[in-house]
């Protein structure tokens, strides 16, 4: 079965600064997604960013961007130019390709400083 | 394009009840997937539902029960409540069935 970790409960960062979320899981996979998703408090969760197993290259998207190293199947999450908006609880989550069956993190909640 | 939508947004039942949960995926999506949040555990999968045919379920008991209609909607049923169902019921859906999944709201379910 697989599992994902994310060993941080908590972060704080100050605003406009940058923070790295990290993430490891556990497969035996080769092909599978792996996502962050970004949970604020009105609970919706809400899509960060995606990266696909048979990529080299890390997913951007705009401030948010990923540190993705299969062999050591760890997915970090980097926010750069941290806002205040930013303060969420975010999850890291595991898609096998075979079902959609999502796999999630304990997340990890991020607060942001002014 | 509309986002996914859950309905109630807020339920409370006593335990031994039935409740019915309904979520209307984004226009297109054909799949459609259901989880469970609560603090001790977590987020955990239910099931999921791909053109009317459960393709997964997690590990829930039988009490726990979902369709899905010709229109891609999808209901989940939870047969005599107990405290412990209390939760953040989210859907997610997807344009097939190994795609990105939107989550909806949410329908938070407190069982007294």
């Amino acid at each position: 079965a697989q599992t994902v970790t994310q060993s941080q409960p908590e972060m704080s960062v100050q605003e406009a600064e940058t923070v790295t979320l990290s993430c490891t899981y556990d497969t035996s996979e080769s092909d599978y997604y792996l996502f962050w998703y970004k949970q604020p408090p009105s609970r919706q969760m809400i899509l960060v960013i995606r990266q696909e197993a048979y990529k080299q290259q890390n997913a951007t998207e705009n401030r948010f961007s990923v540190n993705f190293q299969k062999a050591a199947k760890s997915f970090s999450l980097k926010i750069s130019d941290s806002q205040l908006g930013d303060a969420a609880m975010y999850f890291c989550a595991y898609q096998n390709l075979a079902n959609s069956k999502l796999t999630f993190g304990k997340g990890i909640t991020l607060s942001v400083r002014p | 394009k509309a986002g996914v939508t859950q309905t109630p947004r807020y339920l409370i039942k006593t335990r031994g009840q039935q409740v019915t949960l309904s979520c209307s995926p984004i226009s297109g999506h054909r799949s459609v997937s259901w989880y469970q949040q609560t603090p001790g555990q977590g987020l955990q999968f239910l099931f999921e539902y791909f053109s009317e045919t459960q393709r997964n379920k997690g590990n829930f008991p039988g009490r726990f029960s979902g369709r899905q209609f010709s229109n891609s909607r999808s209901e989940m049923n939870v047969s005599t409540l107990e405290l412990g169902d209390s939760a953040l019921y989210l859907c997610a859906s997807s344009l097939l069935a190994d795609e990105t999944q939107y989550f909806g709201p949410g329908t938070r379910l407190l069982v007294l």
